[in-house]
């Protein structure tokens, strides 16, 4: 059973570092891209980044909004993913999901598991 | 930067159909993915490639995709339906590539 589980979320003060993690089973994550998707409380979802399957490289590719101040990296010894925030705002307050794609290029894949998500809280 | 829009609203009665749409610029000559969100949980994909289902979602959801207008049908509209629907598509433009349409609730009345 494909799993994927974030952790790392909580309560942080503007200006500060965060560091999420996506935690997975179930699959060989080393073929997989991996991505990140934010959603503010009572809003949409928005894209922050992916990062390509080792083979494919191991790129990250990220929303232009978003590459300043966030990056995604893999360990596949570990089959987690993880997501470094950083100059929080309260604007980034929301849920952090992470999700597979189901193929080797996003292009032409969908993103067919998602974990939970983590409640990310940025207040003074 | 592409944009998808949808209707932020649409209410049906239980079995009858209800009609997901999902606008952008000649969207026909993308793949649109659908997600299913009900409240607290994570997004589900429902419908992928415009019109395929995953094997564990009901026949009651189908896809198309046409013109500049792509739509997501769930047939026999259950109360257990209502959630936000996402249309999703991958665009090669500068800022961004995931792009999501920013939803519709569907109520179920």
């Amino acid at each position: 059973e494909v799993q994927l589980v974030e952790s790392g979320g909580g309560l942080v003060q503007p200006g500060r570092s965060l560091r999420l993690s996506c935690t997975t089973s179930g699959f060989t994550f080393s073929d997989y891209p991996m991505n990140w998707v934010r959603q503010a409380p009572g809003k949409g979802l928005e894209w922050i980044g992916f990062i390509r399957s080792t083979s494919y490289g191991g790129t990250v590719v990220e929303a232009a909004s978003m590459k300043d101040r966030f990056s995604i990296s893999r360990d596949d010894s570990k089959n987690i993913t993880y997501l470094q925030m950083k100059s929080l705002t309260t604007d980034d307050t929301g849920i952090y999901y992470c999700s597979r794609f189901s193929g080797y290029d996003p292009a032409a894949y969908s993103l067919d598991f998602w974990g939970r998500g983590t409640l990310v809280t940025v207040s003074s | 930067s592409y944009v998808l829009t949808q209707l932020p609203s649409l209410s049906v009665a239980p079995g009858q159909t209800a009609s997901i749409t999902c606008d952008g610029d000649n969207i026909e000559r993308k793949s649109v993915h659908w997600y299913q969100q009900k409240t607290g949980q994570a997004p589900l994909l429902v419908v992928y490639d415009d019109s395929d289902r995953p094997s564990t979602i009901p026949a009651r959801f189908s896809g198309s995709n046409s013109g500049d207008t792509a739509t997501l049908t769930i047939t026999g509209v259950e109360v257990g339906d209502e959630a936000d629907y996402f249309c999703q598509v991958w665009d090669s433009g500068r800022d961004y590539h995931v792009v999501f349409g920013g939803g519709t609730k569907l109520t179920v009345l």
